[in-house]
């Protein structure tokens, strides 16, 4: 089956830095990738529409500025959260839609602690 | 806004015994509803998934009906065993090209032996 990473799967850092998040399709091309958040037994929260080769399309409440998306391949996206806070601490998930069989594969998710 | 709701939030059921987990969804468009399974700190595995031509699916213990009039899907296990334990997410997509999937609230299964 479609095969998703995710790199790192922990993080703590201090508030204030920035921490940036990997994801990549193992053995398929994804011209789509998406970010999720989700909060401790809640369900996972669309944070934007990762699109290989041009601007992310961020969900309404999203902050474009603090949750930088790249798309720089077929293969990686990245989410970078910049200057983070405690309350950014959250289990934060990526997929991937393999387009020949239009599903989407999820990565491991990184779990991010703010202190 | 798409909208997809999910009941019941959690749901006990002694092992051997059948699970329904139903979903009800706003989008007329929608024509892709997939589920997922999603133990405690893991990803989402799909488990199963229907399309709007589709009436109903199975796969060994697992089905999905679809009530496309309705606007209503729904899970069914049977014969339940421990490792079934977990929290299930129910989804709805119209791959109008975004492929975005709306996600239902989540379903916790806790089958007792």
């Amino acid at each position: 089956g479609a095969v998703v990473s995710q790199h790192p799967s922990w993080v703590i850092c201090k508030s204030g830095t920035s921490v940036k998040i990997e994801c990549r399709s193992l053995d398929f091309q994804a011209t789509t990738m998406f970010w999720y958040r989700q909060f401790p037994k809640q369900s996972l929260m669309l944070m934007a529409t990762s699109n290989e080769g041009s601007k992310a399309t961020y969900e309404q409440g999203v902050e474009k500025d603090k949750f930088l998306i790249n798309h720089a391949s077929l293969t990686l996206s990245t989410l970078t959260v910049t200057s983070a806070h405690p309350e950014d601490s959250s289990f934060y998930i990526c997929s991937a839609i393999r387009t020949d069989t239009e599903t989407q594969y999820f990565g491991p998710g990184t779990r991010l602690l703010v202190l | 806004g798409e909208n997809v709701e999910q009941h019941p939030s959690t749901l006990s059921v002694q092992e051997g015994d059948s699970a329904v987990i139903k979903c009800t969804y706003s989008d007329s468009a929608s024509n892709y509803f997939p589920w997922y399974k999603q133990e405690l700190g893991k990803r989402p595995q799909l488990i199963i998934d229907i399309r709007s031509n589709v009436g109903e699916k199975k796969d060994q213990r697992i089905a999905v009906t679809l009530n496309k009039t309705a606007k209503h899907f729904s899970l069914h296990i049977t014969e339940t065993q421990p490792e079934d334990s977990a929290v299930y997410f129910c989804a709805a997509s119209d791959f109008s090209g975004t492929y975005k999937y709306i996600f239902g609230t989540g379903t916790r299964l806790k089958v007792l032996a």
